[in-house]
């Protein structure tokens, strides 16, 4: 009975060739977010969707894009990688408040290596 | 802008008592969120605090004061599974949720 799904759960990529990291969501939730987490340190906030409003966050680099095709996916693109770019991405979905709840469920994560 | 601070790191023995203190200043408020990470593994929910006071479940309690920017975690009867990252987050108020993280604090249990 996951409720938040992220593949794959480990990704190696090449510097500078493109990647596509996916989560898919079966709680119908309004809010999708995309974490960056680099080891010891807090997740990082890139954005949010809430339904198809798309929120960058004003440091998020240009090469992070992100896609919500339907309610229950929503896509991280990282167009060039770099070395700087490994980390744990995290998928994470929320009623945003519409049920007097602002919880975030979180994704098991994926892990991004760049060789 | 949401500042949040939050001790790096804390030792306790099995069975102890851990509080985990966070101070938090937010140009906006609507309630705060505790988080535990294992190492490799996505953030669980704790507990949620919206009204001043303190939310008591099982072995973890949270507490919050809003006029003085405050909560805290408290860890009863410490077991070595407690030891983790504890992430304290605001919720933006006006933001469908966005929540803010502190840095986390690393708890280890010894022995």
């Amino acid at each position: 009975d996951a409720m938040v799904i992220q593949n794959p759960r480990y990704q190696v990529t090449q510097f500078g060739k493109p990647v596509t990291l996916s989560c898919s969501q079966t709680l119908n939730h309004n809010v999708m977010y995309w974490y960056q987490q680099k080891s010891s340190q807090a997740p990082k906030l890139l954005f949010h969707y809430y339904d198809k409003d798309f929120n960058n966050e004003a440091d998020t680099p240009d090469n992070f894009q992100s896609r919500r095709p339907n309610t229950s996916f929503c896509f991280l693109d990282i167009r060039s990688p770099g070395l700087g770019d490994a980390a744990m991405y995290l998928c994470a979905t929320s009623s945003g408040g519409q049920d007097s709840s602002y919880e975030q469920y979180f994704g098991p994560g994926t892990r991004l290596t760049v060789t | 802008g949401q500042n949040i601070d939050q001790p790096t790191e804390m030792t306790a023995t099995e069975g102890a008592i851990v509080q985990i203190n966070c101070t938090y200043q937010t140009s906006g408020f609507n309630g705060l969120f505790w988080y535990q990470q294992h190492a490799g593994e996505a953030p669980t929910f704790l507990s949620y605090n919206v009204l001043d006071g303190l939310e008591e479940k099982g072995r973890f309690s949270s507490f919050l004061s809003r006029s003085k920017g405050y909560s805290y975690l408290l860890l009863k009867e410490l077991q070595m599974k407690d030891s983790a990252s504890y992430l304290c987050a605001p919720v933006k108020e006006d933001s469908w949720g966005k929540l803010q993280f502190g840095a986390g604090t690393q708890v280890v249990v010894t022995p």
